[in-house]
């Protein structure tokens, strides 16, 4: 089975922290990306890749950066973690060019204190 | 740009009851459509899809049609159960605006026995 794997499950942080939230695929595909999940706002793309250190901004970037040394691999970086990024945050991966075949990791829950 | 607008929740019903979550979309060219579901804690799971016009996905009972007449892709299943409780979200990809997927701000359901 294809799987999505985020490093963590729960995290909490200290405001003002550098933050690391890691994704894993297994299944070789090019395109990977961070959303993040919050009620009443649904997910919002915060950045994707499309290729090993290749990146495209998404609706929220801001306070955020990521990183995509190999295809398998895409960080999320909070690189000064503040209260309002408390949130679930989703990583997913899909094929390049094929407009269906999305696969979800297990989401972060990140508490920012 | 392209988006999504799902009916907004929450949505309680008793066990066998009918259940239709409405979904429209806005999209400049021909998109793929989704519904996902997530669990209480989990991540989001695909529900069923749609590739083009007329189609219509279906897994677990549940069921959407894609009408390009209306732009929409609501979400049916005729008679819901207890685990069906769960937050759901209609999606889009569509090659002319990029490669994520543009999500609705999601439904939660409620079923009570």
């Amino acid at each position: 089975d294809v799987k999505v794997t985020q490093s963590s499950r729960y995290l909490v942080k200290r405001t003002g922290e550098k933050v690391f939230l890691e994704c894993v695929q297994d299944m070789d595909h090019e395109n990977m990306f961070w959303y993040r999940q919050d009620p009443g706002l649904g997910l919002r793309l915060i950045y994707f890749s499309y290729d090993v250190k290749m990146k495209e901004k998404g609706d929220i970037p801001e306070g955020y950066s990521v990183s995509r040394e190999k295809k398998e691999r895409f960080s999320l970086i909070l690189e000064s973690a503040s209260t309002n990024q408390t949130s679930m945050y989703l990583c997913a991966s899909n094929v390049r060019g094929q407009y269906y075949g999305y696969t979800f990791g297990s989401g972060t829950r990140l508490t920012v204190v | 740009g392209d988006s999504v607008t799902q009916m907004e929740g929450p949505v309680t019903l008793s066990e066998e009851a009918f259940l239709t979550i409405n979904c429209t979309y806005t999209a400049t060219g021909y998109p793929s459509l989704f519904w996902y579901v997530q669990y209480p804690g989990e991540g989001l799971q695909l529900l069923l899809k749609a590739t083009k016009a007329d189609d219509k996905g279906s897994n677990k009972g549940f069921e959407a049609t894609y009408r390009k007449e209306t732009t929409s892709f609501h979400l049916e299943k005729g008679s819901v159960q207890v685990s069906d409780s769960a937050v759901y979200f209609c999606a889009l990809s569509d090659s002319q605006a990029g490669t994520a997927l543009i999500f609705g701000k999601g439904t939660t359901l409620s079923v009570s026995s």
